[in-house]
């Protein structure tokens, strides 16, 4: 099971990009990165998944380099409502979510 | 409207009790497993199925049961709580393995006394 390291917090200012990196250092041919975003009391909400280079959405961007030993989630022009856990996740059968990255954003 | 939905929401009860928390999905999805979340240590997983009948341990399996004998059912037991299961619970599916999104209940905040 590939284990994940993340930062524990990270703070922000409304309408700035916020860039969370992911270290995965043992992640395995066959996995997916996948983000979460956690409101308190809430269930995790999915943001985003690749497998590598990069991927957009609507909400976010994921940066994969090649070698896939890290990735980067990206927020643009981040609100008050964007404060949350963010979880970042390799995708095996069994899930470790870990601690997460505490996003506080400030006006 | 696909969901996932967990039964009951709130429980306070006492140490020895048994009781049972229900998970139940209505996506069709093969994998389901269950989460607590205590606070500093994010989400731990408890217990996984990948499909009827096929269920295995997670990070943090003791003091907990969990059958899988429909596609949409995975209920949580706990034979003989304790405090440290004071906790908040969540149930999850997906289509198959872990490889798809993640779809949370509501949660269960449990509190054993």
């Amino acid at each position: 099971l590939a284990k994940t390291t993340q930062p524990i917090s990270m703070d922000s200012y409304e309408g700035q990009e916020v860039n969370i990196t992911c270290s995965h250092n043992n992640i395995a041919t066959n996995d997916y990165i996948t983000w979460y975003q956690q409101f308190p009391s809430q269930g995790p909400r999915f943001i985003i998944q690749g497998y590598k280079t990069k991927v957009t959405n609507e909400v976010a961007s994921l940066f994969i380099p090649a070698d896939r030993k890290s990735s980067t989630l990206s927020l643009p022009r981040v609100s008050l409502s964007d404060t949350a856990v963010y979880y970042c996740l390799v995708n095996d059968y069994k899930l470790s979510f870990g601690a997460g990255t505490t996003v506080t954003v400030r006006a | 409207e696909a969901q996932v939905t967990q039964n009951p929401r709130y429980l306070i009860t006492v140490t020895g009790k048994k009781l049972t928390v229900t998970c139940s999905q209505n996506m069709n999805h093969e994998y389901m497993s269950w989460y607590r979340q205590d606070p500093g240590l994010g989400l731990r997983q408890i217990y996984y199925s990948m499909n009827v009948e096929v269920t295995d341990k997670g990070d943090v399996p003791e003091g907990y049961k969990v059958s899988r004998k429909e596609k949409r059912n995975f209920p949580l037991i706990l034979e003989s709580p304790s405090p440290n299961q004071t906790s908040l619970y969540f149930c999850a599916s997906s289509l198959e393995a872990a490889h798809y999104e993640q779809y949370f209940g509501p949660g269960t905040r449990l509190t054993v006394t």
